[in-house]
């Protein structure tokens, strides 16, 4: 099966600080991908990944960034936190070609 | 702006009726289109693909595709309570040599006994 791990499944951070939400997945998927949820407003894309160092701005890029630096790893950094970041962020990934997105459980952040 | 369109329900059926659900997009060069199943609290679960016109089954669930209309849909025969959930219709094109799902907003099932 596959398997998409999101480091943390809840999170509490201040105002201003620097966040890291990290994703790992096993099964060498090329692509990778980051959405926030939020009730009301469905899955938004945030960023994507199709290779190692490439990121790709999806439809809601303003205030976050990305890394890839390795093939099973794609990181999600909030800069500087704001309490309108605060949502459920789920990682996915997916083969070439796209076959379908698979999830991991998702991080609620909260932003205080 | 690529939309998919699903109505947010709630959908009510009872036990071992069947459910159907329904989803519309907006841009014709979609080739792909994919069902997703997330419980309350909980990531989507990919539950049907589907590629070409017609039908596909897989146990109770049948995806349906109308490409000319732009139409797909989901039916989940001999629902059953553990099938209340929020269903997500996804969509997706190919660009530049990978693809990107657009997601509908969900329609909440509810599966009474």
């Amino acid at each position: 099966d596959v398997k998409v791990t999101q480091s943390s499944r809840y999170l509490v951070k201040r105002t201003g600080e620097k966040v890291f939400l990290e994703c790992v997945q096993d099964m060498d998927h090329e692509n990778m991908f980051w959405y926030r949820q939020d009730p009301g407003l469905g899955l938004r894309l945030i960023y994507f990944s199709y290779d190692v160092k490439m990121k790709e701005k999806g439809d809601i890029p303003e205030g976050y960034s990305v890394s890839r630096e390795k093939k099973e790893r794609f990181s999600l950094i909030l800069e500087s936190a704001s309490t309108n970041q605060t949502s459920m962020y789920l990682c996915a990934s997916s083969s070439l070609g796209g076959r379908g997105l698979f999830f991991g459980s998702g991080t609620q952040l909260s932003v205080l | 702006q690529k939309e998919v369109e699903q109505n947010s329900g709630p959908l009510s059926v009872p036990e071992g009726a069947i459910a159907s659900l329904n989803c519309t997009y907006s841009d014709r060069g979609s080739q792909s289109f994919f069902w997703y199943r997330q419980y309350s609290g909980k990531s989507p679960e990919l539950i049907m693909s589907i590629y070409s016109n017609g039908d596909k089954e897989d146990g109770r669930f049948t995806a349906q595709l109308n490409k000319a209309s732009q139409y797909v849909s989901l039916l989940i025969r001999d629902s059953q309570p553990s099938d209340s959930a929020t269903y997500l219709c996804a969509v997706s094109g190919l660009e530049a040599g990978y693809s990107t799902l657009t997601f509908g907003k969900g329609t909440m099932l509810l599966v009474s006994p």
